[in-house]
């Protein structure tokens, strides 16, 4: 069955660069989720779309933005990243927002 | 606010025995409970979903059990393996806010040979 894919897999970018995250979703899903777990933390909810509309926002920094297509990909920008953005991001897929969350294996960003 | 906290935060057990991790909860309004197992650096591979209705979910020697009312979930692992080591992730998604997980810090747990 298929899953959730992110890419790419690993990322490392130096101080105030740029970094996109993207993820596409399982195949007909329309909502998508992205989780940020720094070091020895527990996944963090950062922001969500449900039909290319955000639907719920958690602790995502201002620096970060993101955004659903129509195709229902999802892309998570990060500007002026900071030593403090190193973490594994996930992304998940759901039918719906209610549904059982699906979790990519995670793109793992390390800023230098 | 809903917070989820997982008791003990590190187990090591010696290889056949039955074990039980803990969760709970403070907001019992949870639309489903699921439990995560997690492998140094790697993603999150879900064990078992809990709806709010149902009282547990087995799936091989794995038994989740939900207590809404008390704002507690259990893991029940029997026969524990070494592959069984690593991080027990437990997750609620609240009515409130039905887009979102929260987790809870997890379990480390290490089964010794």
């Amino acid at each position: 069955a298929a899953g959730v894919i992110q890419s790419p897999r690993h990322l490392i970018k130096e101080k105030r660069e740029t970094a996109t995250l993207k993820c596409y979703p399982i195949p007909r899903h329309d909502t998508v989720y992205w989780y940020q777990q720094g070091p020895g933390q527990d996944p963090q909810f950062l922001i969500s779309f449900y039909e290319k509309m955000q639907s719920d926002k958690g602790s995502i920094p201002d620096r970060f933005s993101a955004q659903q297509f129509s195709d229902y990909h999802s892309e998570l920008n990060m500007s002026s990243l900071e030593l403090g953005d190193s973490a594994l991001y996930f992304c998940a897929s759901s039918n719906g927002t209610t549904d059982t969350q699906y979790f990519g294996p995670g793109t793992r960003l390390t800023v230098l | 606010k809903q917070e989820v906290t997982q008791i003990p935060a590190a187990l090591s057990v010696p290889e056949g025995e039955n074990l039980v991790l803990n969760c709970s909860f403070t907001d019992s309004a949870i639309y489903n409970l699921q439990w995560f197992r997690q492998d140094p650096g790697k993603g999150l591979t879900s064990l078992l979903l809990i709806q709010s209705s149902q009282r547990e979910q087995t799936s091989g020697r794995l038994n989740a059990s939900l207590d809404k009312s008390s704002g507690r979930s259990t893991l029940y692992i029997a026969a524990s393996q070494p592959g069984d080591s690593a991080t027990y992730l437990c997750a609620v998604k609240t009515l409130s806010s039905a887009s979102k997980i929260i987790f809870g810090s997890g379990t480390r747990l290490s089964i010794r040979p």
